[in-house]
């Protein structure tokens, strides 16, 4: 069946570096844009980033862009999202999500998120 | 802050009707699909409608859509228990370059 398995998620120092994953299966990954989504403690759903189909056009959220890198490796069938400069506020379980059509509509398949807790 | 407004809370009885509204601007309601989310607590968001008004396959038709100008709207009729969650609105936003939520509203069934 369609899946999206997230990891890398742990707990790290202010102004450190984490790296998530997302493994996909069940489709054909190569064929599909992916989306980040967060969500901090007791909070809403706020829009990471995310990466069409073959990767030719990025989109970050203000609030990450310069400091987190959306990427995909198509031989892998995984989704990355290189975090760095990390802060308190970016503290929040973070989601991947496959799109129905384009980036650019809903997020079909969510993954069960991974938790990252930035804290000294 | 979110782009698109919603209520923080509705609630109705069992069986009852309840519609959460979700506001926004013609850079993303305006011109863009919208999508509805659910999701309990502790659990990832599920995709309840898209493209405006459908429903992906397994969603009952208790669960409804439609959009307006810069306005959208989620209804759901024979409210059940089991309904009760977090629901969410999502869309494109032409102008930031960036998919934009709702502040969410929670349904509370009495």
């Amino acid at each position: 069946q369609v899946q999206l398995v997230e990891s890398g998620g742990g707990v790290v120092q202010p102004r450190g570096s984490l790296r998530l994953s997302c493994v996909a299966s069940g489709f054909s990954f190569s064929s599909y844009g992916m989306h980040w989504v967060r969500q901090a403690p007791g909070k809403g759903l706020e829009w990471v980033a995310c990466i069409r189909y073959d990767g030719s056009n990025k989109y970050h959220a203000d609030s990450v862009r310069g400091r987190f890198t959306i990427s995909r490796d198509t031989s892998k069938n995984t989704l990355f999202l290189q975090m760095t400069s990390l802060r308190p506020e970016d503290t929040a379980v973070y989601y991947c999500a496959k799109v129905k059509n384009t980036i650019f509509d809903s997020f079909e398949i969510w993954g069960q998120g991974t938790m990252v807790t930035v804290s000294s | 802050q979110s782009v698109l407004t919603q209520p923080p809370s509705v609630s109705a009885a069992p069986g009852q009707k309840v519609t959460i509204s979700c506001s926004g601007s013609s850079s993303n309601i305006g011109n863009n699909y919208v999508s509805w989310y659910q999701q309990f607590p502790g659990t990832a968001p599920e995709l309840l409608i898209y493209d405006n008004i459908k429903r992906p396959s397994g969603i009952p038709d208790r669960f409804s859509a439609s959009k307006s100008g810069t306005s959208a709207t989620l209804g759901i009729t024979g409210l059940q228990t089991g309904d009760e969650a977090d629901y969410y609105c999502g869309t494109w936003d032409s102008s930031l370059s960036a998919y934009v939520f709702g502040t969410g509203t929670k349904v509370t069934v009495l």
